[in-house]
């Protein structure tokens, strides 16, 4: 167990569709970062969270949107769904804005979209 | 830019025999971090190993070690005497690095999908 929790595990929606996901990070990690993996496009970077600040993005479409609250868990918005959004969705953790160790990966959120 | 090639998409063996996974990597930094992460069939990403660029001293970890050249730009992982549970996709990363931190933006491989037969 890592210690990052992410809900839904797994999310049945339809085109059109707005869905949110859920991370909380490890406690006492202070950074959370988005990752999707599609059958397609493999594993790719999506946004960088830090102490509830954008750090950096990646290849994160306009239809998507994240942001980290207060008590630093963070959301994935995902809006105007279409079918090639389907993917893991996973949630990373690390103490700080960056560091020399392993980023702690969460069990993922699976989207299908239909 | 930055980018990790795993060549191999997949690979079968029968346990108890050895397996190399390739990984090579392009990246103009001079300081940067390399990752080994399993995904077994129930989907999470489990950590490995992590390796900066300026250690290149092999590593091993009971049946797993790992040959980082950087003359080559490689950095393989080895399975000795595999297991059916070792079965799993196998994804090299690669982080970006500001000074001597890892940014945790990791550039992942297409990863390789090792299938240990009993």
């Amino acid at each position: 167990d890592s210690g990052v929790t992410q809900t839904p595990k797994h999310l049945i929606t339809a085109t059109g569709q707005r869905v949110t996901l859920r991370c909380s990070p490890r406690s006492g990690d202070l950074s959370v970062y988005w990752y999707q993996q599609s059958l397609d496009q493999g594993l790719q970077f999506l946004i960088h969270y830090y102490n509830g600040e954008e750090r950096a993005k990646g290849n994160i479409l306009e239809r998507f949107s994240a942001q980290q609250f207060p008590d630093l868990h963070s959301e994935l918005n995902l809006s105007s769904l279409e079918l090639g959004d389907s993917a893991l969705y996973f949630c990373a953790s690390s103490l700080g804005v960056a560091n020399t160790g392993e980023l702690f990966f969460g069990e993922g959120s699976r989207l299908t979209v239909l | 830019a930055q980018k990790v090639t795993q060549a191999q998409t997949e690979i079968s063996v029968v346990e108890k025999e050895d397996v190399t996974l390739d990984c090579v990597y392009e990246t103009r930094d001079t300081t940067y971090y390399l990752f080994w992460y399993k995904q077994p069939p129930s989907g999470e990403l489990v950590f490995l190993i992590r390796r900066n660029s300026f250690d290149e001293q092999n590593e091993i970890s009971g049946r797993y070690s790992w040959n980082f050249q950087k003359s080559t730009s490689s950095f393989n992982f080895t399975i000795t005497a595999s297991q059916v549970v070792d079965s799993a996709v196998y994804f090299c990363a690669l982080s970006e690095a500001k000074g001597s931190s890892n940014t945790g933006k990791l550039i992942f491989g297409q990863g390789t999908t090792l299938q240990v037969k009993p």
